[in-house]
């Protein structure tokens, strides 16, 4: 099937730092989506990507389209408290109009 | 404010009994979904629907059934057949064409069975 893998599962950090996390599959993807869940609230979409290669930014989230269109990368700059959740990505499932989601990486900052 | 509700925010049941979740839409799209979310997991689809009237099951339809009698409202039943039926419940909504993928979601009813 069309899994999503999340690396890494879990990061704790202090505030100022930089982070970085992915997302790959053993099969290729035309999409990619970032997603953002708050503790107990519903996800916020972040980024979207459409194109192998693409390099997309929204503040201090930087995120990339893999060129192999395996992977994705999420990076967040100079982090801060409220940078705390769940980040999945997304991807659509094949012959499909619905999406499958990674397992997520559940970031903690540090004041 | 365009946006999705969901409500109740919390629901309490017992067990054996049917329980109905709401979501309403008022962003004009035409697809809409139902996800459940264990601790530790990712988002798994229940049900979706692209059009009134007519729905498809996900990867975890059992236990649970939709209606979309109307394009801004897709409510869950979780019934009792459902084997574990306390979890966060996500509805989401996206266009159908354009940007189809970027799916928009609610905040969620965490439901709670004992």
């Amino acid at each position: 099937g069309q899994q999503l893998n999340q690396s890494p599962q879990s990061m704790f950090i202090q505030e100022g730092e930089d982070v970085s996390m992915n997302c790959t599959s053993s099969s290729i993807f035309n999409t990619w989506l970032w997603y953002k869940q708050d503790p107990g609230e519903g996800p916020v979409l972040l980024i979207a990507l459409y194109k192998a290669g693409e390099l997309t930014s929204n503040g201090r989230l930087t995120a990339q389209f893999g060129i192999t269109r395996k992977d994705s990368f999420l990076n967040i700059s100079a982090s801060i408290p409220s940078d705390v959740g769940i980040y999945f990505c997304a991807g659509p499932v094949s012959g499909y109009s619905t999406l499958t989601f990674g397992k997520g990486t559940m970031l903690l900052v540090s004041p | 404010d365009g946006g999705i509700t969901q409500s109740p925010k919390y629901l309490f049941r017992k067990e054996g009994q049917n329980v109905t979740l709401s979501c309403e839409q008022n962003l004009n799209h035409d697809a809409m979904y139902w996800y459940r979310q264990d601790p530790g997991q990712g988002l798994r689809l229940i049900y979706y629907s692209q059009i009134v009237n007519d729905f498809q099951k996900g990867d975890i339809a059992e236990g649970y059934s939709v209606s979309r009698e109307k394009k801004e409202s897709f409510p869950l039943t979780v019934t009792s057949a459902q084997k574990n039926p306390t979890a966060f419940y996500l509805c989401a909504s996206s266009p159908l064409t354009g940007r189809a993928y970027e799916q928009y979601f609610g905040p969620g009813t965490r439901l709670t069975v004992t």
